[in-house]
């Protein structure tokens, strides 16, 4: 069963437009990633944050974390049509465990 | 420095049939774990092997199997295809140290079952 719901199921937006993402779970965990897979191909790692962690940035990704809700967002600002894809959001419970849970994923198009 | 590498990239197989998934780590990454891909269960663990051990296991029936080389390379099989097994089949591995949770995939192996 997955322990990550992400919403929404599908964004479409325009180049230069911020893309926002979110996904909650169900159990505490240690960290929570966020991955890239462009369609039919391998997942790309996009940034991980921690438990203790709130906030945090690469690039034009932002990511937050409210441990008491349980849910995490994903910010793409001035999006790019090299952005389109489908993100993941996944949760590990331990420091060091590699069984990720998954959420479904949210698609995401940027139009030209 | 190379990346995951999965072979074969494409298979077609029919029910009843099994079939073996190869993966080659990213160098000194020791621990590789695998994941299932479908459209209807999205993505699932499969199980992690790290120094030849299976290290943890998905929910997934004994038809699922894995092993893991000594130089960090790691096979899994399926035997008694069945048409739901149809799915991306994708490998990662990590380096396995503290505080590292980062996975590297590979572009996955395609399993078609007629």
């Amino acid at each position: 069963s997955q322990q990550g719901e992400e919403d929404p199921q599908a964004l479409s937006i325009q180049e230069g437009e911020n893309a926002t993402m979110n996904c909650s779970y169900k159990t505490s965990i240690n960290n929570l990633q966020w991955y890239r897979q462009n369609s039919g191909r391998g997942l790309v790692h996009l940034i991980l944050i921690r438990s203790n962690e709130r906030e945090k940035h690469s690039g034009r990704l932002r990511v937050t974390l409210d441990t008491s809700k349980k849910s995490s967002s994903l910010l793409i600002t001035a999006s790019r049509a090299a952005d389109t894809a489908s993100y993941f959001c996944a949760t590990a419970l331990g420091s060091n465990d590699y069984k990720l849970s998954f959420g479904a994923g949210t698609t995401v198009t940027v139009r030209a | 420095k190379a990346g995951v590498t999965q072979t074969p990239r494409y298979l077609i197989k029919t029910r009843g049939q099994q079939v073996t998934l190869s993966c080659s780590p990213i160098s000194g990454h020791r621990s590789v774990s695998w994941y299932q891909q479908t459209p209807g269960q999205g993505l699932q663990f499969l199980f992690e092997y790290f120094s030849e051990t299976q290290r943890n296991k998905g929910n997934f029936p004994g038809r699922f199997s894995g092993r893991q080389f000594s130089n960090s390379r790691s096979e899994m099989n399926v035997s008694t295809l069945e048409l739901g097994d149809s799915a991306l089949y994708l490998c990662a591995s990590v380096i396995d140290r503290v505080g590292a949770g980062e996975l590297f995939f590979g572009e996955g192996s395609r399993l078609t079952v007629l």
